[in-house]
């Protein structure tokens, strides 16, 4: 089964609006951290937003937020008054803390293109 | 600081060739990653190293691939007898320490292998 899924392969959304990017994880580890990663068309991986499961908060950075509902296992990205910047393709990640590893588990992405 | 480079940025060589990618990951990051990336697709995780620890290689897709780090820093990823499916962005990333949930990790430019 997939651990994380992201069911929107593309979206397109109009300057200054704003956009949720989905993301649902699968875990039976009550430890667990969850990351949005953006991927611009030069290829760079830059990282966004943190958001671990016993924090009590919705995580945020600047424009960036993060929809964590906990039991729903969904750890959607929000991002305010997009900008054309914003295009990128964006990748959810989980860690486990069973994972000894510490590895993080990808989602297939979903590539934003913000219209002007 | 320097972040994660990683050289060459771009490589196109022959089938059957073998190839070197290189990754300097950031200084006192004592986990690195390696991770293919098929166009417009998610990560996929090829191998770990932790310290001087044994390296997780259980992505490594097939046993052309190998890769080495040596002294806790530099790694080298080899790909013998390269094939066309081959091709892709190579992503290399560092992290500063594995036993922190909320550490994100560091990414370099990638290289993007071409196989003719």
């Amino acid at each position: 089964a997939q651990k994380i899924t992201q069911t929107q392969p593309g979206m397109f959304v109009q300057e200054k609006e704003a956009v949720t990017l989905d993301c649902t994880y699968d875990t039976s580890d009550p430890s667990y951290g969850l990351f949005w990663y953006k991927q611009p068309s030069s290829g760079e991986m830059i990282f966004l937003i943190y958001q671990g499961s016993y924090d009590q908060q919705n995580a945020t950075e600047g424009r960036y937020s993060l929809n964590f509902q906990k039991a729903r296992k969904s750890a959607n990205l929000v991002i305010s008054a997009s900008q054309l910047g914003d295009s990128a393709m964006y990748f959810c990640a989980m860690r486990e803390a069973m994972d000894s590893n510490y590895q993080l588990i990808w989602g297939a992405g979903t590539k934003l293109i913000i219209k002007p | 600081g320097a972040g994660v480079s990683q050289s060459p940025s771009n490589k196109v060589t022959e089938k059957g060739k073998d190839v070197e990618l290189r990754c300097d990951p950031i200084s006192g990051h004592t986990a690195l990653y390696w991770y293919r990336q098929s166009l417009g697709q998610g990560l996929e995780f090829l191998i770990y190293f932790q310290g001087n620890s044994a390296p997780d290689k259980s992505g490594l897709p097939s046993d052309r691939f190998s890769a080495e780090r040596t002294g806790g820093s530099v790694s080298t990823l080899t790909i013998q007898r390269t094939q066309q499916e081959d091709s892709a962005v190579y992503l290399c990333a560092s992290s500063p320490d594995r036993r922190r949930m909320y550490n994100e990790q560091f990414f370099g430019p990638g290289t993007r292998l071409t196989v003719l």
